[in-house]
């Protein structure tokens, strides 16, 4: 299966930990996509990035978080001093182009005690 | 704001039926509209889309309808299966290429 991975699949931290996740898109993708999803929610835009670079970003995503895509293919997400606000779901999406659908992970659930 | 709404938060059908899941989105600048199917512990799968030059799409038993005027799309399933249960996100497409998706409909199709 050579679909959008994430991991890792849950993560449970205490508040005021950091934690970082990892994305691998599908290979010759070009562009990455993170979101997040709270209950109930539908999934909300955080950043996205063409190739290694990141061209924009969502004013959710606040100075805690950061995502970086290094060389182009896979991608961190990191929240620093996390709140237990951020516990949801994150996902990440790939896509060929601007044009392409979006094919999501299965995301990393995560849960700030 | 939400730009994106879907005022059904849960849709029951029984199987055989066609469901018709809606969506309302308020910024006329939205041209490209895309639906994702959400089974649980998964992440979104994209299931059919449809650009504003148009006003129906169809790909199988799964067809999308745009009113323009009306910012007003929807989407049909028939026959629904069982296994066609699961949330379904309508997402616009910005104009900065990123997914505006709504709230979900939850769809419940009986056996």
């Amino acid at each position: 299966d050579t679909g959008v991975s994430q991991n890792p699949r849950h993560k449970i931290t205490k508040r005021g930990q950091n934690v970082t996740f990892r994305c691998d898109p599908i290979s010759e993708h070009n562009r990455l996509y993170w979101y997040r999803q709270t209950l109930g929610q539908g999934p909300e835009f955080l950043t996205y990035f063409q190739n290694e670079a990141q061209l924009e970003k969502s004013r959710l995503l606040s100075d805690r978080f950061s995502a970086e895509r290094p060389k182009g293919s896979f991608s961190t997400l990191e929240i620093q001093r996390t709140e237990q606000g951020d516990s949801a779901m994150y996902l990440c999406a790939s896509s060929l182009n601007g044009d392409s659908p979006l094919h999501f992970g299965n995301g990393t659930r995560l849960t700030v005690t | 704001d939400q730009q994106v709404k879907q005022n059904s938060p849960s849709l029951s059908v029984q199987e055989g039926r066609i469901s018709i899941l809606n969506c309302d989105y308020t910024n006329s600048m939205f041209d490209y509209f895309l639906w994702y199917k959400k089974y649980p512990a998964e992440g979104p799968t994209f299931l059919i889309s449809i650009s504003s030059i148009k006003d129906k799409n169809e790909d199988g038993r799964f067809t999308v309808f745009l009113n323009k005027s009306a910012k007003h799309l929807s989407l049909h399933i028939v026959p629904s299966q069982p296994g066609d249960s699961a949330v379904y996100f309508c997402a616009p497409l910005s104009a900065t290429n990123k997914l505006i998706f709504g709230t979900g409909t939850l769809l419940a199709v009986q056996p």
